[in-house]
């Protein structure tokens, strides 16, 4: 069973509205959670990481949050752009060292 | 990121044939990963190395061997490819010296077997 599960799957925004995807892990403990970009045919690019002592981390436009007593993070974008369409992956990195657990991710698709 | 780089960036071969899939990285980083991603699934780890002489299995390491040839290469093989491993092969490079420990991905390397 995947120790990372994110939702929704897919969606689509319109250009310049905000959207918030979600993440539920439950490995633990964990040492960082990292939320990553993946556009189409590129390699993961990372956005965020936040230890288990962190509560947000901004990166421009994105935004995560982190609840380590819920085990839920979430990634805000505001204003989304064009640019902004790609799968966003949610990361657990099980300990100091770990492999890392990988969500599926949330494929997002902004519209003109 | 260029500074990892992947080839073939795309392949198709037939089932029963050898593959090697190789990395580079000029960012001078000692661990290097090769993960396969798949449609619906989160990356899977398949081989890892923290150095030349370090070689480690991963999750999903049967039907795959690794060579780590210099500290700034790592290939991935595919002894006797099957049609299941088709998918996106991505290498990735950290540098344990980092605070995270972050990963930097290349473009990866779409495989298809037929």
């Amino acid at each position: 069973k995947n120790q990372v599960e994110q939702s929704p799957q897919s969606l689509i925004i319109l250009e310049g509205k905000n959207c918030t995807l979600q993440c539920n892990y439950t490995v633990s403990p964990f040492s960082n959670l990292r939320w990553y970009k993946q556009d189409t045919g590129r390699g993961p690019v990372s956005l965020t990481i936040m230890t288990f002592s962190e509560n947000t981390k901004s990166n421009g436009r994105y935004t995560a949050t982190l609840d380590a007593d819920t085990k839920q993070s979430s990634l805000h974008i505001t204003a989304s752009q064009l640019s902004d369409s790609a799968s966003y992956i949610c990361v657990v990195t099980p300990d100091s060292w770990g492999k890392l657990q990988f969500g599926a991710g949330t494929q997002v698709v902004v519209t003109p | 990121d260029a500074d990892v780089t992947q080839t073939p960036r795309n392949r198709i071969t037939k089932t029963g044939k050898r593959i090697m899939l190789e990395c580079s990285q000029t960012k001078g980083h000692d661990r290097m990963y090769w993960y396969r991603q798949d449609p619906g699934l989160g990356l899977r780890l398949i081989y890892y190395s923290f150095d030349v002489k370090d070689i480690n299995k991963g999750e999903i390491s049967d039907g795959y061997s690794v060579s780590r040839q210099a500290q700034a290469k790592f290939s991935l093989s595919l002894e006797s490819a099957i049609p299941n491993q088709t998918a996106l092969y991505f290498c990735a490079t950290s540098d344990y010296l980092s605070s995270y420990d972050e990963q930097f991905f290349g473009p990866g390397t779409r495989l298809t077997v037929l």
